[in-house]
């Protein structure tokens, strides 16, 4: 079991750059959970997918935003046009329908937006 | 909505017992995890309580009470390398798939 992987591990881009952070589940894993963590906010549930699909995207800061599950094995946050306050480290998480809810998370994307 | 209450620090010295309480208000309730976080790594699992009771998981334990909105993760026998963050987090909906975490408990062991 390789766990739930994440790349990459550190990302620093300029504002107004496009950012897309990439998720690989433990395979077998049915829902998808993306997390911000921040001193000042904590952890965030920002999206997480069920079996593919979006179930629950209300913690999406704005539309600069996006996630995609394209397959059970992927997925994507994109963050267009990055901005200096998205500045924090990303998890991907995932879980299976046995286990939950049981999170089990990726090692993180910090993404510093100067 | 949800809440979730804990405290922001906590410090202990090897061997010795500490609670971390955390209080939750939630429109519904599907049960109370626990993970614990080293600095500059990923939130692991440590427990889940669905019904009210203690759950003892080796030097931890974590404890519910559904009808007060409380529960306690007991680390016992600390070692030095307890020393991390602590959440507590409440499943989101019905599928008890998401969930809300709280803000965390840093715990310092002191030798």
């Amino acid at each position: 079991d390789a766990g739930v992987i994440q790349s990459p591990r550190h990302e620093v881009t300029e504002m107004g750059q496009e950012v897309t952070l990439r998720c690989k589940p433990i395979s077998g894993h049915n829902s998808l959970f993306w997390y911000r963590q921040t001193m000042m906010r904590g952890l965030e549930l920002l999206i997480y997918f069920n079996n593919n699909v979006p179930i629950d995207d209300s913690g999406m800061p704005e539309d600069r935003f996006s996630a995609k599950m394209p397959n059970a094995s992927f997925s994507t946050l994109k963050i267009q046009p990055s901005e200096p306050r998205d500045s924090a480290v990303y998890f991907c998480a995932s879980s299976d329908p046995l286990t939950a809810p049981r999170l089990h998370f990726g090692n993180g994307t910090r993404l510093t937006v100067t | 909505g949800q809440s979730l209450e804990q405290p922001s620090e906590v410090t202990a010295v090897e061997g010795a017992i500490v609670q971390i309480n955390c209080t939750y208000q939630t429109s519904g309730f599907y049960g109370l995890s626990w993970y614990q976080q080293h600095d500059g790594g990923a939130p692991t699992f440590l427990s889940y309580n669905a019904l009210d009771g203690l759950e003892e998981t080796g030097r931890f334990s974590s404890f519910l009470s559904r009808s007060d909105s409380y529960g306690y993760l007991l680390l016992q026998e600390l070692q030095m390398k307890d020393s991390a963050s602590y959440f507590c987090a409440v499943s989101k909906d019905t599928g008890r798939r998401a969930l809300t975490f709280g803000s965390g408990t840093r715990l310092q062991v002191q030798p």
